[in-house]
């Protein structure tokens, strides 16, 4: 049974970094038929895509393109987990923020997420 | 970027009832549709996938259709379990996008 644990801070100071962690059990970072990701949720913008990182031979990363300027997804294989940084933060990246994996099966769905965390940013 | 309409934004429905909730693409997306389930303080749940598969564990009650750039979730028989807010997310683009969301409430 796959299970991915979120953790970081609740609360960020605007133009700081958010920096959140998501530890894998059950499968592994390095996974070729899987991507990992992290969405994030919130009342203006719903729930929004904002990247991953998967290994093929190599690492790759993708990232939506509201976002592209200021994040970084990093896979740490030695401790399974993958993170999410996202730069000079506004309020408008107060956000229930979610890890989540999808496996390449033709079809590609998250099947399975993250608790999620809510971080706001304020000062 | 793919931009996914749903409707209704919201609906009220009592147990037993047949609920239609749609979902609608920019463009063609084919089949590359899921739809997902969220309780409050919850992650979303994966419900179904590629527009018409259903999800391991997850009653039958629940059927998605379409294809192109129009597709449905059913649910047959409304269950107090169900009030929950449902989304659609196509993965014909891998720059995925969502659905805004509809709410089933109790009547």
């Amino acid at each position: 049974q796959v299970q991915l644990q979120q953790s970081g801070p609740g609360l960020v100071k605007p133009s700081q970094t958010l920096s959140l962690t998501c530890v894998i059990s059950g499968d592994s970072v390095s996974n070729t038929s899987a991507a990992w990701n992290w969405i994030r949720q919130s009342p203006s913008r719903g729930l929004e895509w904002l990247g991953r990182t998967y290994y093929r031979s190599k690492w790759f990363n993708d990232y939506a393109v509201s976002v592209k300027s200021r994040i970084t997804i990093n896979p740490d294989t030695s401790k399974n987990h993958f993170s999410l940084q996202l730069n000079s933060v506004t309020p408008e990246d107060t956000a229930v923020y979610f890890c989540a994996r999808y496996t390449v099966t033709g079809d590609y769905y998250f099947d399975y997420w993250g608790q999620g965390t809510l971080v706001t940013v304020s000062s | 970027d793919i931009q996914m309409t749903q409707s209704p934004s919201s609906l009220s429905a009592s147990v037993g009832d047949r609920v239609t909730i749609t979902c609608r693409a920019s463009q063609t997306i084919s089949s590359y549709l899921n739809w997902y389930q969220q309780k409050p303080g919850k992650a979303p749940k994966l419900l179904i996938y590629g527009a018409s598969s259903l999800q391991s564990g997850v009653p039958s009650r629940f059927s998605g259709s379409g294809s192109g750039t129009d597709f449905t979730l059913t649910i047959s028989s409304l269950q107090p379990e169900d009030f929950a807010t449902y989304y659609c997310q196509q993965s014909y683009s891998t720059l995925f996008t969502f659905g805004g969301g509809t709410k089933v409430e109790i009547k």
